[in-house]
């Protein structure tokens, strides 16, 4: 089974750049998933934001594509979010995840990381 | 974007007894519809795919059907483990989820 982990600054100001990396662990980045971020304000539901497939090939949720850009470092078998001009508003625990390309049924979840936009 | 939408928002159990959660999409999607179990402090679970597919290590108790919009995630015998919320999504299109429904001890 793949691990995915998150890391990243726990706190960012309004109208900075949210910056998360994803380790992946127990299989490679370069195989068939879409490796995903998926985010959930505090007590609320939850939000796909994007996802990357190793090729560097990239979809995004339309609500946030001006803001998102998620890359892959195959190297380092990891994938970063980095979500700009951020408020209050994007406040939430971001997963990453892995989402198998051919079922496109997400089988792996990190276990999140809360980012609090605040000054 | 196809509008998700769960209901009971709130569903009251008691152990032992049955639990129907629905979901209904805004548009057809297919029998590309999954089901997610989370507890609190967790990631999500998945417990059913194509809509009536059990993920592997899922109890039987744990069904799901439906079809186009109109999907149901049954729960036949109510264990202390499965007071959570649950979440159904769909991957139709752009993926989206439902609001949630929480499952309480009555």
């Amino acid at each position: 089974q793949v691990q995915l982990q998150e890391s990243g600054p726990g706190l960012v100001k309004p109208s900075g750049t949210l910056s998360l990396t994803c380790a992946v662990s127990g299989g490679s980045i370069s195989s068939s998933n879409w490796w995903s971020w998926i985010r959930q304000p505090p007590g609320k539901g939850l939000e796909w934001i994007g996802e990357i497939y190793h090729s560097g090939s990239t979809n995004y949720n339309p609500s946030l594509k001006s803001r998102v850009t998620i890359s892959v470092d195959k190297s380092k078998n990891q994938f970063s979010l980095n979500l700009s001009s951020v408020t209050a508003a994007d406040t939430a625990v971001y997963y990453c995840a892995r989402k198998v390309r051919i079922t496109m049924i997400v089988v792996d979840w990190g276990q999140g990381t809360l980012v609090t936009v605040s000054s | 974007e196809i509008v998700m939408t769960q209901s009971p928002v709130t569903l009251s159990v008691s152990p032992g007894e049955r639990a129907t959660l629905s979901c209904r999409a805004s548009q057809s999607v297919s029998s590309n519809l999954a089901w997610y179990q989370q507890k609190p402090g967790q990631a999500p679970r998945l417990l059913i795919y194509g809509a009536s597919t059990r993920a592997t290590g899922i109890p039987a108790r744990f069904s799901g059907s439906g079809s186009g919009t109109e999907f149901t995630l049954t729960i036949s015998s109510l264990q202390s483990e499965d007071f959570a919320v649950y979440y159904c999504q769909q991957y139709n299109n752009w993926p989206t989820f439902g609001q949630g429904t929480k499952v309480e001890i009555k």
